[in-house]
């Protein structure tokens, strides 16, 4: 299987920081990469997908970027509805669909 | 506004078995494969596999091939999870998604997010 590998596992920041999350997978996987945040309690709610995609109504200052093994999820400038849970998760057709370990992001 | 509603939360006790469902609206059943997730307590996501409401084909991860039984009805537009003999291990959250239509597939499954999920259906196991 394709490992997924996230980092930081948990970021502190400030409302209005730039916030970066990594993403790297054990094997290239092109752009069939997604990312979701979770809120407690909540299921996941899908931001991007193939990598820099934007999902309908999910704020422009979420964006992603990479291909083949390194990703990067950015929020441009943090807001107070952000502090979550973070997730990539790689969807390729020739391997088990895999999830990172999660990125929490919390309030400094 | 395509919608998955999750069975309500379950209790069960060792070797019991269960079936929770999704039930899908607000679009035509037959258009997106759904998904589960499982999320154990305080731990992260992982994919269990996907099915197709159109034909049933099924695609399982191998780490729960043989452990769970996915499974979908058209005509009631449910997509279903079903164990046969619950463990404690098998406590956890477990959600439903869409898989988004990328326009492409591979081996006659498709490549995609997971669009929208469903509220998440709680599964206890205890003696």
């Amino acid at each position: 299987d394709i490992q997924m590998t996230q980092s930081p596992s948990t970021l502190s920041a400030s409302v209005g920081d730039r916030v970066t999350i990594a993403c790297r997978a054990s094997q290239g996987i092109s752009r069939w990469l997604a990312w979701y945040q979770q809120k407690p309690g909540k299921a996941p709610k899908l931001l991007i997908y193939k990598a820099s995609s934007l999902e309908s109504g999910v704020p422009s200052r979420f964006s992603g970027s990479g291909s083949g093994t390194e990703f990067t999820l950015t929020i441009s400038s943090l807001q107070p509805d952000d502090f979550a849970t973070y997730y990539c998760q790689q969807y390729n057709g020739y391997s088990p669909w895999t999830f990172g370990q999660g990125t929490k992001v919390e309030i400094k | 506004e395509v919608q998955l509603v999750q069975s309500g939360a379950e209790v069960k006790k060792p070797g019991e078995s269960l079936k929770i469902s999704c039930k899908g609206s607000g679009y035509s059943f037959t258009d997106y494969w759904i998904g589960w997730v499982r999320q154990m307590p305080g731990k992260g996501l992982q994919w269990l596999g996907i099915v197709s409401p159109a034909n049933s084909n099924i695609r399982y991860s191998p780490s729960f091939q043989g452990q769970v039984t996915i499974s979908a009805d058209k005509s009631i537009s449910n997509a279903y999870l079903q164990w046969s003999s619950l463990k404690a291990s098998d406590t956890a959250m477990y959600y439903c998604a869409t898989v988004d239509d990328s326009g492409y597939s591979y081996g006659g499954f498709p490549i995609g997010a997971f669009g929208t999920w469903g509220q998440g259906t709680m599964v206890t196991v205890s003696s």
